[in-house]
């Protein structure tokens, strides 16, 4: 079976930095993906990483440690228009199937 | 540009009937669709996979009589909700793979309302 856990919902501050963990166990892993999806949207890309370690992009980082089942998304210099849903999603065997962590809400105040 | 859309993008409906949501590829084919549906304030949850030309495969705990998908071609599939009621509203969406591991591609959405 496969477990994926994240915070329900968060706050920030608007230029703050905040850390959104997600903690996994699946039966296969093949990579984890973040996703950042608004309210009647669908999900939009935001990374993917497959190798233990940091990968940095813009404001925004992600983080892997296949070893203890756990990633992070970090988002710095916070903007109101981050407020939304951030999903995890790991890749099982074979590579298509995607299954989504619970999500996170994330508030961003002024 | 989008590569999938979704048609409908919103539908409302009553109870009991039917209702056909077409997710399309576009400029490409998309030998798997696999279909999320996303309850208010909840994560996307895989409810099947389908691979063109062949039977879509379910997540436990689906119906498979009730959400009937047809993945007749390499740009179309479908999914249909049968005798729709209230508890069926919901968000779905359906996804697609590039030609990429870490390319995945999503649809807008359908926006379903049973009344």
């Amino acid at each position: 079976g496969q477990n994926i856990d994240q915070p329900t919902e968060m706050t920030a501050t608007e230029g703050a930095i905040v850390q959104i963990n997600c903690t996994y166990q699946t039966s296969g892993f093949n990579g984890l993906f973040w996703y950042q999806q608004h309210a009647g949207e669908a999900p939009t890309f935001l990374s993917y990483n497959v190798l233990d370690g940091l990968e940095e992009k813009g404001r925004f980082s992600s983080f892997l440690s296949r070893s203890k089942g756990y990633s992070y998304l970090l988002l710095k210099e916070l903007q109101m228009k981050d407020s939304a849903s951030y999903l995890c999603a790991v890749t099982g065997t074979g590579f298509q199937k995607l299954v989504f962590g619970t999500g996170t809400r994330l508030l961003v105040s002024p | 540009g989008a590569v999938v859309s979704q048609h409908p993008s919103w539908v409302i409906c009553k109870s009991g009937t039917s209702v056909k949501i077409e997710c399309r590829s576009l400029d490409f084919q998309a030998t798997t669709m696999f279909w999320y549906r996303q309850f208010p304030k909840q994560s996307l949850m895989l409810m099947a996979t389908s691979n063109e030309g062949s039977k879509a495969t379910y997540e436990q705990g689906v119906e498979k009589d009730k959400f009937l998908i047809n993945h007749a071609s390499l740009t179309l599939s479908t999914l249909t909700v049968t005798s729709a009621h209230p508890e069926d509203s919901s968000f779905y969406i359906c996804r697609t793979l590039g030609e990429a591991t870490d390319t995945q591609y999503f649809g807008p959405g359908t926006r379903l309302t049973v009344l």
